[in-house]
C-alpha cells in the first residue's frame, strides 16, 4: 500500500513569490491534516480536513496561506506571497478518523526555502 | 510558550549504553503518542499510550504515562546506532495532536 505522497520535495523560491504543495493521502484516509515543522521543532498544525471540509484552521495565517481538499481526497497548501520566515519543512499526514488516537501517517515533506 | 517540554534536547551516546527521554506538561491530554523521525522522512508512530500509568514495551524500548497524564517518558535499553533520530512526543487534546520540539539522539559504534 502507497504511503503519503507529497510533492514536490524540495523547493527554492525567492521572497514574495508563490508557492503551491501537493499531497495524496493513503487510500481511505478521510483526515488529511497539514503540518508545518521549523528546524529543530516538532510539527506545527495548519490545517485539518475532514474529508473536504476544513475543521480546523485556527492555526493558519489566513492572510497569505491558503489550503484545498475538493473532492475529499488530495490537497493543496498554498502560499502567496512567501516571506523568508516561511521557511521549513511542511508535513502532509492522514489518519482513518479524525480523532487523536487514531495513528497519523506522515508524507515525507516538502522542504521550502525562502531566500 | 511550548505546552510539551521535551528533554534532553540533544543527546549522544555510545552504542550499548541506555537512556531516557523525558516529556513533560502542565497540562492534561486524553494519550500521548511517541514518533521518530529520520532525516529527509516524515514521523512514524511508535506507540500511543492512552491510560495515566501505563506501560508499554517495544523490544528495547519502554514507553510509560504519567498516572496523571502531564507527562510521559521513552527509555531505551543498550541503545544502537540504528536508534538514531528524532523522537517526538505528541499529546492528544481536542481532537488534535501537540507536538513537543523533540529529542535529537546519536548513538556512536
Amino acid at each position: 500500500e502507497a504511503g503519503v505522497v507529497q510533492s514536490p520535495r524540495y523547493k527554492i523560491i525567492e521572497k514574495k513569490q508563490p508557492v503551491a504543495f501537493w499531497c495524496n493521502p493513503i487510500s481511505g484516509h478521510n483526515t488529511l491534516y497539514w503540518y508545518r515543522q521549523n528546524l529543530g521543532q516538532g510539527p506545527e498544525l495548519l490545517i485539518r480536513y475532514e474529508n473536504e471540509e476544513a475543521v480546523d484552521d485556527s492555526q493558519l495565517p489566513k492572510d497569505r496561506f491558503s489550503a484545498e481538499r475538493l473532492k475529499g481526497v488530495d490537497s493543496t497548501l498554498k502560499i502567496q506571497p512567501a516571506e523568508l520566515g516561511d521557511s521549513a519543512v511542511y508535513l502532509c499526514a492522514s489518519s482513518l478518523g479524525g480523532t487523536s488516537h487514531n495513528e497519523q501517517f506522515f508524507g515525507p515533506g516538502t522542504r521550502l526555502t525562502v531566500l | 510558550t511550548q505546552l510539551l517540554e521535551q528533554s534532553p534536547q540533544f543527546l549522544s551516546i555510545q552504542e550499548g549504553e541506555n537512556l531516557t527521554v523525558y516529556c513533560n506538561s502542565s497540562s492534561v491530554f486524553s494519550s500521548l503518542q511517541w514518533y521518530r523521525q529520520e532525516p529527509g522522512e516524515g514521523p512514524v508512530l511508535l506507540v500511543t499510550v492512552v491510560t495515566g500509568g501505563e506501560v508499554k514495551k517495544l523490544k528495547r524500548l519502554t514507553f510509560q504515562f504519567g498516572d496523571a497524564r502531564k507527562d510521559s517518558s521513552l527509555h531505551i535499553t543498550a541503545a544502537q546506532p540504528g536508534d538514531t533520530g528524532l523522537y517526538l512526543c505528541a499529546g492528544a487534546r481536542g481532537g488534535k495532536l501537540i507536538f513537543g520540539q523533540g529529542t535529537e539522539l546519536s548513538v556512536k559504534p
